[in-house]
């Protein structure tokens, strides 16, 4: 069974500051991890993924497969970062594509 | 606007009352997923579509609820006999192809259960 934990629901950082927001995933193969973000009033749209290893709005995250965990990092926080990210997780092979199994979320808040 | 788009926002409904949800995917987008979203939870997957074929469907998705998607366009998503625990957000999300495209979400169809 694939399984994803954020142990954060709230995360409160002021501007300025790094923030990480931590991601856990349990699953027995290799899978692909994404974040997803939701800002207010806004849908519910991807972030990032790791097989693409890019940084959006200076975002990045890395694969960690040892401690099965892809957090979310940005070393200076901005207050339009504040918003609601996911983290998922996608199984390997065909018909796991788009199969995503999120996390429970957490809100992020920057403070001026 | 040329996103995924759902129909209707807002659902109120009486128990035991049989609703229907509207999802018009990005027009050259063949796959379609629905997804449900409860307070405090992340989404979780429901079933999904390959143009019309439905390819997967979760436990979740008990005898009560139907999703179709005739001629690969849009999708229903059918709730008979709704229950209290069927309150949740509806969420649908399409993607080019397979492969680890990224889902374009919809923003959602809230539906209450009195």
């Amino acid at each position: 069974a694939q399984r994803v934990t954020q142990p954060e629901k709230l995360l409160s950082v002021f501007k300025g500051a790094p923030v990480e927001l931590k991601c856990n995933y349990s699953y027995s193969g290799s899978p692909e991890l994404f974040w997803y973000v939701q800002y207010s009033r806004q849908r519910l749209q991807l972030l990032l993924r790791h097989i693409s290893r890019e940084s959006i709005k200076g975002f990045t995250a890395d694969l960690n497969k040892g401690e099965t965990s892809f957090h979310l990092k940005k070393p200076f926080a901005q207050e339009e970062d504040s918003a609601m990210y996911y983290c998922a997780l996608q199984g390997a092979g065909g018909t796991s594509y788009g199969k995503l199994t999120f996390g429970q979320g957490t809100i992020l808040t920057v403070h001026p | 606007d040329t996103g995924v788009s759902q129909d209707p926002r807002h659902k109120i409904t009486k128990r035991g009352q049989n609703v229907t949800f509207r999802c018009d995917p990005i027009s050259e987008h063949n796959r379609l997923y629905w997804y449900r979203q409860t307070l405090g939870q992340g989404p979780e997957f429901l079933t999904y579509f390959q143009n019309e074929a439905q390819l997967e469907k979760s436990r979740l998705l008990s005898d009560r609820f139907s999703a179709e998607r005739p001629k690969g366009s849009f999708s229903t998503l059918e709730i008979q006999r709704t229950e209290q625990g069927d309150s949740a957000m509806y969420l649908c999300a399409s993607s080019a192809s397979g492969g680890y495209e990224k889902l374009f979400f919809g923003s959602g169809t809230q539906l209450s259960v009195l």
